[in-house]
Parts: structure tokens; C-alpha cells; sequence
């Protein structure tokens, strides 16, 4: 069945350590993966996608099918870095998107 | 730019009730897409429109229907109310029907509340 995993509800990091929010997928087809993230009494927005290659606010995420991983890095957390994060998978076979449960990145000071 | 706009911002309905959620796309974005988000979980996609025509649905039951008007704005219905549908509705807009499943902006959402 399809699915995204992100295994952990809440990560706490002091700020200036690195930061990886874990995200796997399970799907037979090919996948298009994203990133959305949402800050505290804003809207949910998209940070980064797979196929862009890009590095948006510091952060990275590399698709690797191997591992059927999309993990979300950044080397140095910032207090503003604190949000809700979610993964995204699009199943370009199924025309259907489907979104983890979430992880709360609480970044210390 | 008003961004998404979505109304009511909160709603109180009763079992067996229905219900009709509004949204206002960003101007010049022909794509709307529904999304369902219960509390913990992430969005769950619902439907997706482009120019006026349904062009994806999630696993939802019939009692959930939505359309897109001439102007782009959208409705979702919702029929029969069970005390699940509680949930907090998003809707996205996108320009393009290539960036249908890459919303990049949602509106604030409508709570629903069921009793």
C-alpha cells in the first residue's frame, strides 16, 4: 500500500546542531516527494521538492530510491527553524497525493 | 493579493446535517484542490479541480462532492455529516494544471466541528 512515514512526532534540536527530519515512502510506481512546512499562525506551505534540486532557507533533501527516503536536512538549526514539517508524496500512476502525520521540529535555544 | 480565501472560518453542524465550504483562489490560479486535515494527522486530499473539470479524487464516500465555477472559486459539499468529518478543510490554488500536486497556497483552512 502507499504510504509516508515520518517515525518521529516531535524532534528537538539546539539551535546551531544539525537538523534531519526523516521521511519514507512506500510506492511502486515513480514518485514525485515534497516538503511542506508550517510556522506557528501561518499557512501550510511548500518548502522544497524533490525534482527541483534546490536548497530553500538552508534546508536539503535528497530522494533516494534505494531507500525509498526523502530525509530533510539542514546543517545548522535556527530558532525560527521551529515548525510544523510535513512530507508529501505525489503517485504520478494514481494522480493522488498523500501527506505524512507531521513532524514538530522545536529548535532550543 | 488576499491570498486563498476560505469561509466560513468555522462551522458547528449537527450529525446527518450537510455542509458547503467556500474558496477563493488566488487571481489568475485555475487549480483548487480540498484537503481534509483531522487533528494529528496530516492533510488528506479530497479533490482536484482545473478549469472548471474534476481532475483527481481521494478515497472520500460520495456524500463528499465539490465543483469549480467560471470565476475559479470552489465549493465543497458534504452530505449526511458523521461525527468523522470533523476536521479542519484546507484548500490550495495553483496556476498551472502542471503544479496541480504542488500547492503552494493554501488558505487558512474551515473548522468543522460536528456534534
Amino acid at each position: 500500500a502507499q504510504r509516508v512515514t515520518q517515525p518521529e512526532k516531535l524532534l528537538s534540536v539546539f539551535k546551531g546542531a544539525p537538523v534531519e527530519l526523516k521521511c519514507n515512502y512506500s510506492y511502486s510506481g515513480s514518485p514525485e516527494l515534497f516538503w511542506y512546512v508550517q510556522y506557528s499562525r501561518q499557512r501550510l506551505q511548500l518548502l522544497l521538492r524533490h525534482i527541483s534540486r534546490e536548497s530553500i532557507k538552508g534546508f536539503t533533501a535528497d530522494l533516494n530510491k534505494g531507500e525509498t527516503s526523502f530525509h530533510l536536512k539542514k546543517p545548522f538549526a535556527q530558532e525560527e527553524d521551529s515548525a510544523m514539517y510535513y512530507c508529501a508524496l505525489f503517485m504520478n500512476r494514481d494522480d493522488k497525493i498523500i501527506f505524512g502525520k507531521g513532524t514538530r521540529l522545536h529548535i532550543l535555544p | 493579493d488576499a491570498g486563498v480565501t476560505q469561509s466560513p472560518t468555522h462551522l458547528i453542524k449537527t450529525r446527518g446535517q450537510h455542509v458547503t465550504l467556500r474558496c477563493s483562489p488566488i487571481s489568475g490560479h485555475k487549480s483548487v484542490s480540498w484537503y481534509q486535515q483531522v487533528l494529528g494527522q496530516g492533510p488528506q486530499f479530497i479533490f482536484q479541480y482545473y478549469e472548471k473539470e474534476e481532475r483527481g479524487r481521494g478515497n472520500f464516500p460520495d456524500r463528499f462532492s465539490a465543483r469549480q465555477f467560471p470565476n475559479y472559486s470552489s465549493e465543497l459539499n458534504v452530505n449526511a455529516l458523521l461525527l468523522g468529518d470533523s476536521a479542519l478543510y484546507l484548500c490550495a490554488s495553483s496556476r498551472l494544471l502542471a503544479d496541480r500536486y504542488q500547492p503552494q497556497h493554501f488558505g487558512d483552512g474551515t473548522r468543522l466541528s460536528i456534534l
